[in-house]
């Protein structure tokens, strides 16, 4: 089956400007959390959304939005970009059945540079 | 934040098996231990998980002690390959809980 698919794969974008990642889970994953990756941060929880509900977040200033849609795809915005937003911004998807074991799945990535 | 301590790197010849310890000596009664690995800044890839018992899978074994306060993470026989940064997390069974990485094991397979 398909694994989760993340675009774009890379972008530049300029100081002020604001961008859109998208996240397709593996079909039949109702999570979606997304992470931040930079070498002095390392792995960093944006939020996670559940059945288009936001049901955990990190502590990330409010320029992080994300937004999860009924087919379960996910889109994260950053807004007035600062040039330490340059990272890889991770998708991962679960299955999330209820309590129990939940293992995620891991997009490749979409890393993103800031001018 | 997380809730476990790793070793900031290993090295370990091909061939031989690779132990990367994690401690997690805060660890609750409803939570999961999970293993992933990240090679060359790709996306995580899951390994093994466990709650009580010692897991096993084509991947790696996972030894969990009885008192669950710590965990190993066993590739039998490393490979080039398996040159990766390692990450222990536990979580709770609920969804309500974050999945927090720390910084993790940075292994080094060695020819």
């Amino acid at each position: 089956k398909a694994g989760v698919t993340q675009t774009p794969r890379y972008l530049i974008k300029t100081r002020g400007q604001q961008v859109t990642l998208s996240c397709s889970p593996i079909s039949g994953h109702r999570s979606v959390s997304w992470y931040q990756q930079t070498p002095g941060q390392g792995l960093q929880f944006l939020f996670e959304y559940f059945s288009e509900t936001q049901r955990n977040k990190g502590n990330f200033p409010g320029r992080f939005s994300g937004r999860q849609f009924s087919n379960s795809r996910s889109e994260m915005n950053v807004s007035t970009l600062e040039l330490g937003d340059s990272a890889l911004y991770l998708c991962a998807s679960s299955l999330e059945a209820g309590s129990g074991a939940n293992v995620l799945t891991f997009g490749a990535g979409s890393r993103l540079t800031v001018l | 934040d997380a809730k476990t301590t790793q070793p900031p790197s290993m090295d370990c010849a091909e061939g031989r098996a690779a132990n990367l310890p994690c401690n997690h000596s805060t660890i609750s009664g409803n939570e999961y231990v999970y293993w992933y690995r990240q090679i060359h800044s790709q996306g995580p890839q899951y390994i093994i998980h466990g709650l009580k018992n010692n897991e096993t899978n084509e991947m790696a074994s996972l030894i969990i002690t009885e008192d669950r306060k710590s965990s190993t993470l066993i590739l039998p026989h490393a490979t080039l390959r398996d040159t990766a940064v390692y990450y222990c997390i536990v979580r709770g069974a609920s969804g309500t809980y974050k999945y927090i990485f720390g910084t993790g094991t940075r292994l080094k397979v060695l020819a």
